[in-house]
């Protein structure tokens, strides 16, 4: 079945540090790819997506590329702020079908001032 | 525009009682998701409710149900509560027919279960 497999965190990092957090996905087909990011006490609020292959998603500064021939869709940015602190889940979402998203187990960042 | 509403936003229970939480979508759409998020963890997909029918699941028991109106909102059930089914608890919406079904979330009910 779709899985999605993210590195484990939790990550600590300085502000103004590089982030990247590594997501590999499973799927048969081609999928739509998610970044959704949990603030304290939030539901999930939607960061970045992409729908095909070689498609670059980007919020706030935040990007993440479709690799379909690595099948992996890492999330990067180049400067991180003390308000970035969250989780962050990649997901995603069969085209075909019923729209469940297939989420990853979150990677729990901390950014210190 | 109010996004996807939920309530409550608490709620604690003992074992063997049963809950119903309910679920506003976005205006504009007419399928709405639930999902299980345990401490910790990534949701998990419980089931989705389109034009008032169940039209997928994933593995929960049938302790676990659901329904939809005609205005599109939508109850989750949960008899015969558990321990294990403490967590929270996330309805999301989206339009069918659109390219990839962008599914939009609301803040979620916590749900303890003594």
């Amino acid at each position: 079945g779709d899985s999605v497999t993210q590195m484990e965190g939790p990550v600590t990092l300085s502000e103004e540090a590089f982030l990247t957090i590594n997501c590999t996905y499973t799927a048969t087909g081609y999928p739509s790819l998610f970044w959704y990011v949990q603030y304290p006490g939030e539901g999930l609020q939607l960061l970045l997506k992409a729908t095909k292959a070689d498609d670059k998603g980007s919020n706030k500064g935040f990007e993440a590329t479709y690799r379909k021939e690595t099948t992996s869709f890492h999330l990067e940015k180049g400067s991180v702020q003390v308000s970035d602190s969250a989780v962050y889940f990649c997901a995603l979402n069969r085209i075909q079908g019923a729209q469940k998203l297939v989420f990853g187990q979150g990677t729990r960042l901390t950014i210190n001032p | 525009d109010a996004g996807v509403t939920q309530s409550p936003t608490h709620l604690i229970k003992t074992r063997g009682q049963q809950v119903t939480l309910r679920c506003s979508p976005k205006s504009g759409h007419d399928t709405v998701s639930w999902y299980q998020q345990a401490l910790g963890q990534g949701p998990q997909f419980i089931f989705q409710y389109y034009e008032e029918e169940e039209r997928q699941r994933g593995n929960f028991p049938d302790r676990f149900s659901g329904h939809q109106f005609p205005n599109y909102s939508s109850e989750l059930n949960v008899n015969a509560l558990l321990l294990g089914d403490s967590a929270l608890y996330l309805c999301a919406s989206s339009r069918t027919g659109t390219n990839y079904n962008e599914q939009f979330f609301g803040p979620g009910t916590r749900l303890t279960v003594l």
